[in-house]
């Protein structure tokens, strides 16, 4: 079947850094999306790896490993406002998305 | 560019009866998607539509579907309503010029089975 597992939560402190890990099995790959969702709210989208290495998009970067089936978020500077859930969600052969979980991350200051 | 819309953004039903829920996709994308988010859970795929055709299809009872219209709007029924039908109801649209991947999420239809 397929799988996406990241952790279910995560506590860093405001001004810190803070990795996200995301590891997926799925039939075929067309690319990795992490997005943030805010309680009570709908998720936004937040990057789209489909080849290896990192992409960096102001104070969040991901990257992408195919070959480990492994992905990461990572935060940089963080804010209070940061305080939301990361949901990884991979395309897979049908190009339909796969969605993990999501990771709870509390910021605290 | 105007973003997706979703109504009505809050409903309470009671138990056998059937709701409609709405979507309108951002301008130009022609595929919506359909999720059910539940307090702790992931999202779970519903369906996908694509020029008025379902594309793909989650593991959901046949008591929930949907359809596309001509001009991409989307709708979803659940008919005989279930108190763990409660939930968060979220559309997405995709298919931009440049971006067809990335699925762009409306505010939600936040559905109360009483």
């Amino acid at each position: 079947g397929q799988n996406i597992d990241q952790p279910t939560e995560m506590t860093a402190t405001e001004g810190a850094i803070v990795q996200i890990n995301c590891t997926y099995q799925t039939s075929g790959f067309n690319g990795l999306f992490w997005y943030q969702q805010h309680a009570g709210e709908a998720p936004t989208f937040l990057s789209y790896n489909v080849l290896d290495g990192l992409e960096e998009k102001g104070r969040f970067s991901s990257f992408l490993s195919r070959s480990k089936g492994y992905s990461y978020l990572l935060l940089k500077e963080l804010q209070m406002k940061d305080s939301a859930s990361y949901l990884c969600a991979v395309m897979d052969s049908n190009y339909q998305l796969i969605w993990g979980a999501g990771t709870k991350l509390i910021i605290k200051p | 560019k105007a973003g997706v819309t979703q109504t009505p953004r809050y409903l309470i039903k009671t138990r056998g009866q059937q709701v409609t829920l709405s979507c309108s996709p951002i301008s130009g994308h022609r595929s919506v998607s359909w999720y059910q988010q539940t307090p702790g859970q992931g999202l779970q795929f519903l369906f996908e539509y694509f020029s008025e055709t379902q594309r793909n299809k989650g593991n959901f009872p046949g008591r929930f579907s949907g359809r596309q219209f001509s001009n991409s709007r989307s709708e979803m029924n659940v008919s005989t309503l279930e108190l763990g039908d409660s939930a968060l109801y979220l559309c997405a649209s995709s298919g931009g010029q440049g971006d067809l991947e990335t699925q762009y999420f409306g505010p939600g239809t936040r559905l109360l089975v009483l």
